[in-house]
């Protein structure tokens, strides 16, 4: 089974919708971070949760906003989704950057168009 | 804030030949990564690097830093098709809670 579940895979929504992406993890880590892939521009820090308790805005957080109901899960919402949030998002963990440490790990990834 | 770039952004070359992709960063990162992806698919950690002079090597690629130029270079070796994929490289740092930072990515293309 993989280690980090993302669902859905694909996603098709209408401007102005609420949606929930949802991640879960098996990897027992406590840091989980949500990002954006858009082409050509790579990969952009959405929100990252160093746990429960510890939730935190990246570069592009405007337009999101995020749950971490549990240590294994971490929710991205879109609170009312427009056009220019078609993208791909990942949501990825990692363990405590010790030495040789702080590895992120990717889940697969959920597609999403905004019509 | 640290940025990465990373040169070029597009790659296209022969079997057997060698090339760099170089990824250099603006400011103190604690460490550079390296990832690839294929197209439609996940992000695979190919290497993390830790400090300076430190050389990573799997098959035909091989990492390596040099934290005062602050410069990552990937080099790959007699180029096979199956290398074909983006490849990225990533900073991270205290500042925003070790979360990566991406380069826009290199794609690369394989050619016969």
């Amino acid at each position: 089974d993989a280690d980090v579940t993302q669902t859905p895979r694909n996603r098709i929504t209408k401007t102005g919708k609420r949606i929930m992406l949802e991640c879960s993890q098996t990897k027992g880590h406590d840091r989980m971070y949500w990002y954006r892939q858009d082409p050509g521009l790579g990969l952009r820090l959405i929100y990252y949760s160093f746990d429960v308790k510890d939730i935190n805005k990246g570069e592009i957080s405007d337009g999101y906003s995020v749950s971490r109901q549990a240590q294994a899960k971490f929710s991205l919402s879109l609170e009312s989704a427009i056009p220019n949030q078609t993208a791909l998002y990942f949501c990825a963990t990692s363990d405590w950057p010790t030495a040789g440490g702080g590895s992120q790990y990717f889940g697969p990834g959920t597609r999403l168009l905004v019509l | 804030e640290l940025k990465v770039e990373q040169n070029p952004l597009f790659l296209s070359m022969q079997e057997g030949k060698n090339y760099t992709i170089y990824c250099n960063y603006s400011t103190t990162s604690d460490r550079l990564y390296w990832y690839r992806q294929d197209p439609g698919k996940s992000l695979e950690s190919l290497f993390v690097l830790l400090s300076n002079g430190a050389v990573k090597q799997e098959g035909r690629l091989m990492a390596s830093l040099d934290t005062k130029a602050r410069l990552s270079t990937l080099h790959i070796t007699a180029a096979v098709h199956d290398l074909s994929a983006t490849y990225f490289c990533a900073g991270s740092n205290s500042n925003s809670g070790y979360a990566l930072n991406f380069g826009k990515g290199t794609s690369l293309l394989v050619t016969p």
